[in-house]
C-alpha cells in the first residue's frame, strides 16, 4: 500500500529558512498536500501540488517536488515563532473516487527565538 | 476558508457509554471523511463518504459506525466505549471537483 515517510523533528533559530522534507511510495499519487497543524487545533491545508509540477511558491512557502524520487519538501522562508507546529505532508492516489488522504506521521518543527 | 464544524471539541467520557461525535460543513461537499489521529501524531482514515446514504470504511479497523443522511452531517457513534477508543477525531470533507480537503477542528475523546 501507499507509505509516507517524514522526519520526526526539525528546529530552526527565527529568521532562517526551514525545509520539511517527505518521501512518498505511490507511484501514481496524483496530488501532494502540506497540512499545518497547531496543538489542540485541526489541520490546516498550506498548499498542495501536481504531480504533473515540480515546484509550487505561495509567499513564504516553496514545494519542490522530485518525482523521480518521489520526494517532496517545503521550504519556509524567514520562519516565525508562529510557524511552530507539527506539519504534515499527505499524498492522494489517482484512483478511486474518495481521494482518501494518506498522510505522514508528522514533522514537529520547533522555531527558537 | 472551510467551513466545517465539530461538536463537542472536548469528551471525557466512561467506559461503556453510547456516544457520537457530530461533524457539519456547509460548502455543500460531497465527499467527507472521518480520521482518528492517534497519540503519536499519525492520521487514519477510518470512514469516508461518497455522499448521501452512501459510506465506506477506511484503511484502519475501527468499532465506531458513521451515517450520512444529509450533504452537510457525517456524525460518528461509538456504541460502546473503551479506553482503547482514546484518540482525536478528525473530520474532514471535499467538494465534487476539488483535491482540497479541509478539516475541522477535531474531537479528543477520553474514556475512562
Amino acid at each position: 500500500g501507499e507509505d509516507v515517510e517524514q522526519s520526526l523533528f526539525l528546529s530552526v533559530r527565527e529568521g532562517d529558512s526551514s525545509v520539511i522534507n517527505c518521501t512518498y511510495t505511490d507511484s501514481s499519487s496524483t496530488y501532494l498536500y502540506w497540512y499545518k497543524q497547531e496543538p489542540g487545533a485541526g489541520l490546516q491545508l498550506l498548499t498542495y501540488i501536481f504531480s504533473n509540477m515540480d515546484m509550487k511558491q505561495d509567499q513564504r512557502l516553496t514545494v519542490l517536488l522530485n518525482k523521480k524520487d518521489k520526494h517532496l519538501s517545503l521550504r519556509i522562508a524567514d520562519t516565525q515563532t508562529g510557524d511552530s507546529a507539527i506539519y504534515f505532508c499527505a499524498e492522494t492516489p489517482s484512483s478511486g473516487s474518495a481521494r482518501q488522504l494518506t498522510f505522514g506521521s508528522g514533522t514537529q518543527l520547533t522555531v527558537l527565538p | 476558508e472551510a467551513d466545517i464544524y465539530q461538536t463537542p471539541r472536548y469528551l471525557v467520557i466512561g467506559t461503556g457509554k453510547k456516544i457520537t461525535l457530530e461533524c457539519s460543513q456547509t460548502m455543500g461537499h460531497d465527499k467527507m471523511y472521518w480520521y482518528q489521529q492517534d497519540p503519536g501524531m499519525e492520521l487514519h482514515l477510518i470512514h469516508y463518504s461518497y455522499g448521501v446514504n452512501s459510506t465506506e470504511k477506511g484503511d484502519l479497523s475501527s468499532e465506531s459506525t458513521v451515517s450520512r443522511i444529509r450533504t452537510e452531517h457525517f456524525p460518528l457513534t461509538l456504541e460502546s466505549a473503551r479506553p482503547s477508543h482514546t484518540s482525536q477525531y478528525l473530520c474532514a470533507s471535499r467538494g465534487a471537483a476539488s483535491y482540497e480537503q479541509y478539516f475541522g477542528p477535531g474531537t479528543r475523546l477520553t474514556v475512562t
